[in-house]
């Protein structure tokens, strides 16, 4: 049982190009996150999907798109990544919604230059 | 001014002390979570609650709502208590992280 995982663990980018992280838990979660995380501030949502086969946007959707492949996997994608994408990004998954207790990743560090 | 403030934002301890970290939120809420991010950067869920009070283990966690405050108590610390902590207000429809408690825990 491992959870949720992530890849990669550390990505370096040029600004302009495009990369895809992926997630995936296995704890049978209906409800799954995408946060990131930046010096000095809490955790903000990117994006979510309540259920399978649904999305909605966060509070810093800006520069990013995300699939939920079906249950377990849910992915981000930045089209055109630029310097101010640079953070740590987290994966996570709860039962039943954004209030219930959530399981994280060990995160995604990404550094766009 | 943050929805969601913690104090004190760093916090040194000797191995044994008890430790009180405390989140102020600004908004009605309907839950509050603790977290725990590890030195090398995973998150764990540590409390969720509503009302009163909840324990697990050395960890306490405290909440008035009335007052809009929450208590994280630490009780006799220990070194692999060193950890930043993380409250997470759920207000509506989302959840609103404060930016967490620095605590290294020395022996």
């Amino acid at each position: 049982n491992a959870g949720v995982t992530q890849t990669p663990k550390f990505q370096v980018l040029k600004t302009g190009q495009s990369m895809t992280l992926q997630c995936a838990q296995d704890m049978n979660h209906n409800s799954m996150y995408w946060y990131r995380q930046d010096p000095g501030m809490g955790l903000r949502l990117i994006y979510y999907s309540a259920s399978e086969g649904t999305t909605d946007k966060g509070e810093v959707p800006n520069g990013y798109n995300v699939s939920r492949l079906n249950k377990r996997e849910f992915s981000l994608r930045l089209e055109s990544a630029a310097p101010s994408q640079t953070s740590v990004y987290f994966c996570a998954s709860s039962d039943e919604g954004i209030q219930e207790t959530q399981y994280f990743g060990p995160g995604t560090r990404l550094l766009v230059l | 001014k943050n929805e969601v403030e913690q104090s004190p934002q760093n916090l040194t301890a000797q191995e044994g002390e008890f430790i009180t970290i405390n989140c102020s939120y600004s908004v009605g809420i309907s839950a509050l979570h603790w977290l725990q991010q590890h030195p090398g950067g995973g998150i764990v869920s540590l409390f969720m609650l509503s009302s009163g009070k909840k324990k697990h283990g050395r960890l306490i966690a405290t909440i008035n709502i009335q007052e809009k405050h929450s208590s994280l108590h630490i009780t006799a610390s220990h070194p692999r208590d060193s950890a930043v902590y993380i409250c997470a207000a759920f207000n509506t429809d989302k959840l609103i992280f404060g930016t967490g408690t620095r605590l290294q825990v020395f022996p």
